[in-house]
């Protein structure tokens, strides 16, 4: 089993619409999450974190976590055609010793006029 | 923003023989990364380094594989011999702390075995 699992595998969203993205964990050893978001030929760049309960807003992006349920999602209002892209939920142990990042299979995100 | 090179883009060579990929990290990190991504998967970590040493290994890093950043130069991931599931897209990555620093990733380098 994947240890960090993301839905929907794609999505459609009209420009200006809402674009909602889950991520759920199951490796409680998981304090840090990211967002990242890879174009098509790039290397994926960090969109956002969130290490804390609760929601974390950045302009038109708004991330939540629960962690009592693994669980993270990230929001995008006011779609553009600019975030189509793939978004990849990541988490990283607190661990001292563990650095590395376990990320999800991705969302690819298609933005339609 | 910071960002991480990575030279070359693709790379192309026959099973058994030796590769280097090159990662020009962003300047002042101190922790650098080696993740693979094979077409259709998920990206997966494979080692981190930091101050000489290799730090965290997945069970990715065969033997086969080696990383080391001698003065300060690239930071390299070589594979010999290489094999048929080599195949994939080499991401390295560097970040200026651990914890809750953030990652920067380079755009990657294709690696296609034959």
């Amino acid at each position: 089993q994947q240890k960090v699992q993301q839905s929907p595998e794609s999505l459609s969203v009209p420009e200006g619409g809402m674009a909602s993205l889950n991520c759920t964990s199951s490796d409680r050893n998981f304090q840090y999450f990211w967002w990242y978001r890879q174009h098509s030929g790039e290397g994926p760049k960090a969109l956002m974190s969130i290490f804390s309960d609760g929601d974390k807003k950045e302009g038109r992006f708004t991330a939540h976590l629960n962690k009592a349920s693994l669980h993270v999602s990230l929001h995008i209002r006011d779609s553009q055609p600019s975030d189509s892209a793939l978004y990849f939920c990541a988490a990283r142990s607190s661990h001292n010793y563990a650095q590395g990042l376990t990320f999800g299979l991705g969302t690819r995100v298609s933005v339609f006029p | 923003g910071p960002k991480v090179l990575q030279i070359p883009s693709h790379q192309i060579i026959d099973m058994g023989q030796m590769v280097t990929l090159n990662c020009d990290p962003v300047s002042n990190h101190l922790y650098f990364y080696w993740y693979k991504q094979i077409l259709g998967q998920q990206m997966e970590f494979l080692v981190n380094f930091y101050n000489g040493k290799v730090m965290e290994k997945s069970k990715l890093f065969k033997d086969q594989f080696s990383v080391e950043r001698p003065d300060g130069s690239y930071f390299t991931l070589k594979i010999q011999p290489t094999a048929l599931e080599d195949s994939a897209v080499y991401f390295c990555a560097s970040s200026s702390g651990t914890g809750g620093r953030e990652q920067y990733f380079g755009p990657g380098t294709r690696l296609t075995v034959l």
